[in-house]
Order: C-alpha cells, then structure tokens, then sequence
C-alpha cells in the first residue's frame, strides 16, 4: 500500500523568505505526484504534479517541486514567500497502472509571518 | 456555474435523521470522487465513480450510501450518523486515469449532533 509523509505538520516563515515543504512516499514503483493547495473555506486545488519527463515540475504561483526517486521524495520550495501563501498544503500520490485513486499526506499549514 | 460544486455548504444533522449531499461537475469528466478531510486526519478517499459505476469503496459504513445518475452528478445518502461522521466532505471529478488532475468542489461542513 502507497504512503504519504509530509514532515512538519506547520510550518512557519517570514515573507520573502524560502518556503520548502516535504514530502517522501513509499511505493515500489515511482507513483505520480502531486501537490495540492487549500485555502480556508475551500476545497483542493492543483499546485502542480509530477507524471513522466523532466523531474523538476513548476507550478502555479512560482512554486515548483523535484522528483527525486533514489530519495523517494517530493518537496515543494517557492524562493520568495508571500503573504498570500498561508494556506494548508496536500502532498499526494496516485499509483501507476492501479487506478484513479489519491492518497494523500497529513497536511502542512504554512503560515507566512509580515 | 463553472468546475465543481457541491450542496449544501453547511450541515447539521441529528443523529437519526437522512439527509444527502450533491455535487455537480461542469468539467465533461468521467470520474467522480468523495473524499472526508477530519480535523487531524488525512483526507480519506470514501468513493470512486468512473463512467457512473463505482469502482472503489474504500470500506466506508453502510450509513454512507452514494448514488451516481449520470457522469455529471453524485450524491451521498447519509442516515443515522455518528458524532464522529463530522468532518468536511468533499467531492472531486478528473478524466479518470491516474495522472489525471483532480478537480475539488469546496466541500459540505458535515456536523453530527
């Protein structure tokens, strides 16, 4: 069975600062990737993912993660943070040739400090 | 109306009483999804539509019943909840396959009394 791991169930910065969330999953064979965004009040949206290709992904508002498979993670890095980017983010994983099915992390809330 | 979304927001219940959430998607998909996010639990996938036939109950009690009419539409039957049953419940919709993105309505706060 897939897992998901984020470490670090809140995580704090001050704007302008890095923002790096982690993820690691276990699988046998390398999954597709994703992450998600949930902003208060609101339901998941799509960050960015990983399926095949180039193993660093970007994504919408100046994030982008790295597949790394020798060290089975995912992290999420923005360089600069914003005061907009508060908000709870999802780690998920769907496996290859088993289905349409998500298992996602605990969650990180990233609180952003002015 | 535009992507996914769901009715009601917000809901409370008794314990003995049935009620339904729906969730519509605007995004021609064929897959359909309910998912329940509790405080400190990861989101945990309830139910899986693909061409309105369920593939995947992810051994949900039977006081959760779902019902998919079309590839537009899902429901979910709720009756004689627990307490424990209060959570956000969201629905999600993609084409289907596993690389596919997911699309998420913003979900029904469930509350059990």
């Amino acid at each position: 069975a897939q897992s998901v791991t984020q470490l670090g169930s809140h995580v704090s910065v001050s704007e302008g600062a890095l923002v790096l969330l982690r993820c690691n999953y276990s699988s046998s064979v390398p999954p597709y990737l994703f992450w998600y965004v949930q902003y208060p009040n609101q339901g998941l949206q799509l960050l960015l993912k990983y399926t095949t290709g180039a193993t660093l992904v970007k994504g919408i508002n100046g994030f982008e993660a790295e597949f790394k498979k020798s060290e089975t993670s995912f992290h999420l890095t923005k360089p600069s943070a914003h005061m907009s980017d508060a908000a709870e983010y999802f780690c998920a994983v769907s496996p290859t040739g088993a289905g349409n099915m998500l298992t996602f992390g605990g969650g990180t809330r990233l609180m952003v400090k002015p | 109306e535009t992507g996914v979304t769901q009715t009601p927001r917000h809901l409370v219940m008794g314990m003995t009483n049935k009620k339904s959430l729906k969730c519509e998607q605007h995004l021609g998909h064929n897959a359909m999804y309910w998912y329940k996010q509790s405080a400190k639990k990861p989101l945990e996938l309830m139910f899986v539509y693909n061409f309105k036939e369920q593939t995947e109950n992810n051994s949900v009690p039977s006081r959760f019943s779902p019902e998919c009419p079309n590839s537009s539409h899902l429901f979910l039957h709720l009756h004689t909840l627990q307490p424990e049953d209060s959570a956000l419940y969201l629905c999600a919709s993609s084409q289907g396959t596993e690389q596919e993105t997911q699309y998420f309505g913003p979900g029904t706060r469930l509350l059990v009394l």
